[in-house]
């Protein structure tokens, strides 16, 4: 079956643009998260959906960064007047549940390059 | 606050050797452990989990895991490694309440055939 989906897979804008990254989970997965990877933070987590709810939020770096999902489906990771150290690469997981053992399954990420 | 700590940045190992990879977290509640291998070019995938019971537990491709709690260890076993098993492995941890996964910072294998 599909796995999770991101677009774009790669992203370069100029500093100070505004980026939007798109997730598409897996079908009937009710939780989904954000996370970016990048060379200096490792894998950080960003922010959680459970359904169209965000129980958890604490990863954003800064009021730049904002996030929404409609539908319990779709989810768009937004980064206004990007930096330089935005730079990473943003991945999306989404699982069955958010409680317990439920694995969480991995897209291939978006690279994003700001120059 | 939780944090996860893998013992080695880049481990290098000739096919056949047997690996251990280390991994200890910080937390002291109800936690369920996972270890994540990324191959060059692809996604994240889960190798195993554990949440109680046998604290030894099997995962794919011969991997195994122990749990060790009185340690916080939750450290990552392949009795013969393969050139194919060359990849970025993260332990991570999360709450069993909660969403989020913590990650650490990730062991580099390199298995020379």
């Amino acid at each position: 079956g599909a796995g999770v989906s991101q677009s774009p897979s790669n992203k370069v804008t100029e500093k100070g643009k505004d980026v939007e990254l798109r997730c598409d989970p897996i079908s009937g997965h009710t939780a989904l998260y954000w996370y970016r990877q990048s060379l200096g933070q490792g894998l950080e987590f960003l922010i959680y959906f459970q359904g169209n709810s965000a129980p958890d939020k604490s990863g954003l770096p800064s009021d730049r960064f904002s996030a929404e999902r409609t539908g319990g489906s779709v989810s768009t990771l937004t980064i206004q007047r990007t930096q330089q150290e935005d730079s990473a690469v943003y991945l999306c997981a989404s699982s069955a549940g958010a409680v317990g053992l439920q694995p969480q399954h991995f897209g291939d990420g978006t690279r994003l390059s700001i120059l | 606050a939780q944090s996860v700590s893998q013992h080695n940045h880049h481990v290098i190992l000739s096919e056949a050797a047997s690996l251990e990879l280390g991994c200890n977290y910080s937390y002291g509640g109800t936690v369920n452990l996972f270890w994540y291998v990324q191959y060059p070019g692809q996604h994240l995938q889960l190798l195993l989990k554990y949440f109680s019971g046998d604290p030894l537990v099997k995962g794919i491709k011969g991997f195994e895991a122990e749990f060790i709690k009185s340690k916080f260890s939750f450290n990552l076993r392949k009795p013969s490694v393969q050139w194919s098993d060359t990849a970025e492995y993260f332990c991570a941890v999360k709450e069993n309440q909660g969403g989020k996964l913590i990650f650490g910072q990730g062991t580099e294998l390199s298995v020379k055939p």
